[in-house]
Order: structure tokens, then sequence, then C-alpha cells
């Protein structure tokens, strides 16, 4: 079965500061890895996905992530943070033709 | 491409009545999704068609709830005899099939509040 754990649950940052949102997982199958982000009453938008390849992915708004897979963790990053970046991300694992999902990160972002 | 709909965005019942909440998926994916969002967590899967089959159900899908893609384009989740507990985000997602992973597309959800 697969599961997600993302490490905090709450990340305060500076403006302009970089921030790492971390997320490991477990998996017995093909690990594909997704990262969400969810604004205030709204659905969930991707924001980059991790599937073969490369293990540095880049995704929309500046943001990028890194497979390590001896350490099972897929960790989000962003070098410069914008006060536009508040929301909640959530790291998800496919399984079985479903998502599954941590139980998120609330990233705030203090000018 | 105008993304996946659900209709309505919120809902207010009262404990025991029947609702039922509506998906449209973007129109060449295949596959659709049901998840349920409670407060300060991450979303959990319901169910998911592909085309008008339904080919798995969560354990968290109790006998109240019922979900039906007739003709394999709009879905709707129906929820008998609503209880508290049932107050949650409904999140509906839609994909296809087309090799490797499937990535999932959201709609804004469906707020429900049971009083």
């Amino acid at each position: 079965a697969q599961s997600v754990t993302q490490l905090d649950s709450q990340v305060p940052v500076f403006e302009e500061a970089p921030v790492e949102l971390r997320c490991n997982y477990s998996s017995s199958v093909s690990v594909y890895l997704f990262w969400y982000v969810q604004y205030p009453n709204q659905g969930l938008q991707l924001l980059l996905k991790y599937l073969s390849g490369s293990t540095l992915v880049k995704g929309i708004n500046g943001f990028e992530a890194e497979f390590n897979k001896s350490q099972t963790s897929f960790h989000l990053r962003k070098p410069s943070v914008h006060i536009s970046d508040t929301a909640e991300y959530f790291c998800a694992v496919e399984g079985a033709q479903k998502l599954v999902f941590g139980q998120g990160t609330r990233l705030t972002i203090n000018p | 491409d105008t993304g996946v709909s659900q209709n309505p965005r919120h809902k207010i019942t009262k404990r025991g009545q029947n609702v039922t909440f509506r998906c449209d998926p973007i129109s060449e994916h295949n596959r659709l999704y049901w998840y349920r969002q409670t407060l300060g967590q991450g979303p959990e899967f319901l169910t998911y068609f592909q085309n008008e089959a339904q080919l798995e159900k969560s354990r968290l899908l109790s006998d109240r709830f019922s979900a039906e893609r007739p003709k394999g384009s709009f879905s709707t989740l129906e929820i008998q005899r609503t209880e508290q507990g049932d107050s949650a985000m409904y999140l509906c997602a839609s994909s296809r099939t087309s090799g490797g992973s499937y990535e999932q597309y959201f709609g804004p959800g469906t707020r429900l509040t049971v009083t």
C-alpha cells in the first residue's frame, strides 16, 4: 500500500526567502509522485510531477522538487517565495489508479 | 478545455436530508474520480469510474453514498440520510488513460455543511 507523510503541518517564511516543504512516501510499486497546491476555497492545482527520468523536476510558479529513491523523499523547493504562494500544499503518490495524499503543509508568507 | 466543473459549489442541508452533487469532467477524459476532504486533511479517495463502469469504491463510501456515471460523461454523487460527519469538501477529478501515470485534474469542489 502507498502512503505519504508531510513532515511539517505549517511553514512560515518571509517574502523572498527560500522554502522547502518536506514529503516522504512509501510505495511497493512504481513510484509516481505529485505536488498539488490548494488556494482557499478552491480545488487542487498540479504544481509538478515525477514519473521517471531526471530526479529534479521543475514545475509551475518557480517550484521544483527532487526525487530521492534511497531516502524515499520528494521535497518541494522554491528559491524565493512571494506573498501569492500562501496556500496549502499537498504531496501525493499514485497507487492502483488513485492518488494517496499527505495531510498537507500550510505555507504562510510574511512580508 | 474548460476544466472540471462541479455543482453546486456550496450546499447546506439538515441532518437526514438527501443531497446530490454533479461533476462534469474534461470532455476527452475517460476516468472520473471522487475524493472527500475534511478540514485540515488531505483529500481521501472515495471511488472512480472508467467510462461508465465504477471500478473501485473505498471503504469510506458507506451504503448511504452512491455514485453514477450513466453515459460515461458527467457523474453524480448522492448522499442519503446525511449526517454531521458528512460535512466536507467533495472533490471531483478526471484523467485520461494514455500510458504511464494518469495525471488527475481537479474541479473546484462542493462544500457540504450538514446542520
